[in-house]
């Protein structure tokens, strides 16, 4: 099996601009999971879809921010307009399992944002 | 307030070495707990999951212990390699929802020759 894949693996952007992550789980796994990691917060959930269906999006920062799961393998996440504190790296995770269930789960490689 | 504390910050050990890292968390109610590496600029990798009725579990040259009582658990890295450096997270899932994932700061691990 490919993984967890993502991508770009690298995005450079000005403040303002529109921002899109990609996201495509592992075959078969029907959780997905955005995460942020920064020196500061360390890795924080942005929101978990379970079958496609966003079911928390609590962590998600503001309305800039936005994900969709439209199928079982392919996601997005979006930042509209970016701005310079979102300055991360946004990693994707998939695993198998429903709402209680935690089962294992698997890391991509990761998109850096740098926006300046 | 739900939280994994982990220490040390960082460590340099010399290859061939072992090395225990800790972890402490306030988690409750607890579902399990895991430890992942990190490699720089990479997804965090499972190494360990270990549930309530678990106290130790080993994956290679790691060992991870759980003290459910005390909230504790440890990694032990044994006969340490190069490929050992990397960033090594303690995380519990628990709290409110059991998907969620509550991490640690990590320990970052350098291996030297």
């Amino acid at each position: 099996d490919a993984g967890v894949i993502q991508s770009p693996r690298h995005e450079v952007t000005e403040m303002g601009q529109e921002v899109t992550l990609r996201c495509k789980p592992i075959s078969g796994h029907n959780s997905l999971f955005w995460y942020r990691q920064t020196m500061m917060r360390g890795l924080e959930l942005l929101i978990y879809f379970n079958n496609n269906v966003p079911i928390d999006d609590s962590g998600m920062p503001e309305d800039r921010f936005s994900a969709k799961m439209p199928n079982a393998s392919f996601s997005t996440l979006k930042i509209q307009p970016s701005e310079p504190r979102d300055s991360a790296v946004y990693f994707c995770a998939s695993s198998l399992g429903g709402v209680g269930t935690p089962y294992e789960q698997y890391f991509g490689p990761g998109t850096r944002l740098t926006v300046t | 307030k739900n939280q994994v504390e982990q220490s040390p910050q960082s460590l340099i050990i010399l290859e061939g070495k072992n090395c225990t890292l800790q972890c402490n968390y306030t988690v409750s109610p607890f579902s399990n707990l895991r430890w992942y590496k990190q490699d720089t600029g990479r997804g965090p990798v499972s190494l360990t999951i270990m549930t309530f009725s678990e106290n130790t579990k080993s994956n290679g040259r790691y060992t991870a212990t759980l003290d459910a009582d005390t909230k504790q658990s440890s990694l032990h890295i044994t006969a340490s390699q190069l490929s050992d450096s990397a960033s090594y997270i303690c995380v519990v899932s628990g709290g409110d929802s059991s998907y969620k994932l509550i991490f640690g700061s990590g320990t970052r691990l350098l291996v030297r020759p």
